[in-house]
C-alpha cells in the first residue's frame, strides 16, 4: 500500500471548520482515499472515501487535489464529539485490507 | 445487535497461556478482518477472511497466532503461549464484501498478558 503523511495533531475550537490534510505523493491510479476516525476507547469508524472527485456526506467533505497527491478532510463545524484520531488510508481498488498509519489526533476546545 | 461484537471485552492471562478471542460480524458480511492496536499506534493488520477462507494472513506475526472462521460468520483469533508483548487491543471488523466497501469495527478486546 502507498504511504500517507499526516500531522501528528491539530487543534480546533468548537463550531469552527477543521481541515485535516493528508499527503500521498506515491498514490497509484487505482488507490481510493479513505478516512476513518477513532474516538477514545472505540474501534475505528468510517468517515468518507473518494477516488478523484470531491465527496460530501453527512459527516464530512473530502477534497482531493487535481493531481491526487494530497487530500483534505473537512469537518464543517467541529463539535467536542469530533475529538478523535483521524486516519487517511490509501486502499487499492482490488485489495481489501486497510493499512493504518498513526493518524492525526484532533483536539477540540469548547 | 446491529454492530460487530467482540468478546470478551477484557482478558487478563498469564504468560505462556492460550487465549481465544471471538468476533461476531454484522450478519451477512462476507469479509472479516482482525487487527491489533498498541498504545499510541494505529491498528495493525493481522488477517483478512473472505467467507470461510483466509484471503490474506500476511499480518500474523508468527505461528503462535491463528484465526478461523469455519462457517463464514463468527471468527476466533487464537494465541498460543502468550507473551507480554502480545498485550494490545485486538480489533475485529467486517464489511459486506471485500474491496472498497465500508468496514465496521467492533469495540475490541483488551488483552493483557502478565
Amino acid at each position: 500500500d502507498a504511504k500517507t503523511t499526516q500531522p501528528n495533531s491539530m487543534e480546533s475550537n468548537e463550531e469552527e471548520p477543521v481541515h485535516l490534510p493528508c499527503n500521498h505523493s506515491t498514490i497509484s491510479g487505482t488507490d481510493y482515499i479513505h478516512w476513518y476516525r477513532q474516538l477514545p476507547s472505540q474501534g475505528p469508524e468510517y468517515v468518507i472515501h473518494g477516488l478523484t472527485s470531491n465527496v460530501n456526506n453527512r459527516m464530512a467533505s473530502l477534497a482531493i487535489a487535481e493531481d491526487r497527491k494530497s487530500s483534505t478532510l473537512i469537518l464543517h463545524r467541529a463539535t467536542l464529539r469530533d475529538a478523535a484520531v483521524y486516519y487517511c488510508i490509501l486502499r487499492d481498488r482490488g485489495y481489501s485490507t486497510l493499512t493504518f498509519g498513526k493518524g492525526t489526533m484532533l483536539l477540540v476546545s469548547p | 445487535g446491529a454492530g460487530v461484537s467482540q468478546t470478551p471485552s477484557n482478558k487478563v492471562t498469564e504468560k505462556g497461556k492460550y487465549v481465544e478471542l471471538r468476533c461476531d460480524p454484522i450478519s451477512g458480511h462476507t469479509a472479516l478482518y482482525w487487527y491489533r492496536q498498541s498504545l499510541g499506534q494505529g491498528p495493525e493488520f493481522l488477517i483478512y477472511f473472505q467467507g470461510t477462507g483466509a484471503a490474506d494472513d500476511s499480518g500474523l506475526p508468527n505461528d503462535r497466532f491463528f484465526a478461523v472462521r469455519p462457517e463464514g460468520s463468527v471468527s476466533t483469533l487464537k494465541i498460543q503461549r502468550t507473551e507480554r508483548g502480545d498485550s494490545a487491543v485486538y480489533l475485529c471488523a467486517s464489511s459486506s464484501t471485500g474491496g472498497n466497501t465500508e468496514a465496521f469495527f467492533g469495540q475490541g478486546t483488551r488483552l493483557t498478558v502478565v
